[in-house]
């Protein structure tokens, strides 16, 4: 099974907002409304952002969202700051206690 | 609050096996499952499998069949993940998470580095 699909970087100002996609395909993405993301800091283990598609866990800033169309979902991070430069990971439940992760995507605050 | 605590570094010859613990802390251990998931240097997140909270069912990444094993003791709420005829592209931070429709909560990660 092939990872998803993500931008290998993407980068913007601050306060700006970028998204981030997720492409999978019908036996992930497309069949759950499961998919989260997470943030990694180098060195550092991920953290959790958004799970079930659009929430948040505690702790999380509003300025981090999550939606999905058909295979594809995506975060979105408005108001840019420098500390959200990290490496982002989606992940999507596949079903049979099985999980899938993306490649990853470094973002690159400017 | 939820913590996985998980094993030291490891270091380990070509062929040999290594066994990663992982202690969970702040949650009811037997109401979720655990994630293993590694990351080789300067790669992306790949998942390697899953083993319920009471130890009765696993779930093991086609890539890992055969060379993995994951268990888990609810007396001492630890789980573990045995890995087999290690390779050197087996070199990475693996990690374990709570798993139930999302993999929340991470361990620090453990360092396993395949030496020749």
């Amino acid at each position: 099974q092939s990872a998803l699909t993500q931008p290998a970087s993407v980068s913007g100002s601050p306060g700006q907002s970028i998204s981030i996609s997720c492409t999978g395909s019908s036996s992930d993405v497309g069949s759950y409304a499961l998919v989260s993301w997470y943030q990694q800091d180098p060195g550092k283990a991920p953290r959790l952002i958004i799970y079930e598609g659009n929430k948040r866990p505690s702790g999380v800033s509003y300025r981090f969202s999550g939606s999905k169309s058909g295979e594809t979902a995506s975060l979105t991070i408005t108001g840019l700051q420098a500390e959200d430069e990290a490496d982002y990971y989606c992940c999507s439940y596949a079903g049979g206690n099985t999980w899938i992760f993306g490649g990853g995507t470094k973002l690159t605050v400017l | 609050q939820v913590q996985l605590v998980q094993s030291g570094v490891e270091v380990k010859k070509y062929g040999a096996s290594v066994k990663v613990s992982c202690k969970a802390s702040g949650y009811t251990f037997s109401g979720y499952g655990i994630s293993w998931v590694r990351q080789a240097p300067g790669q992306g997140l790949e998942w390697m499998g899953w083993i319920s909270g009471n130890n009765d069912k696993t779930k093991y990444g086609q890539k890992f069949q055969g060379r993995v094993t994951m268990t888990s003791d609810t007396s001492t709420n630890t789980a573990y993940m045995e890995l087999r005829s290690l390779r050197y592209d087996d070199t990475a931070m693996y990690y374990c998470a709570r798993a139930w429709t999302t993999v929340d909560h991470w361990g620090q990660g453990t360092l396993v580095t395949v030496s020749s």
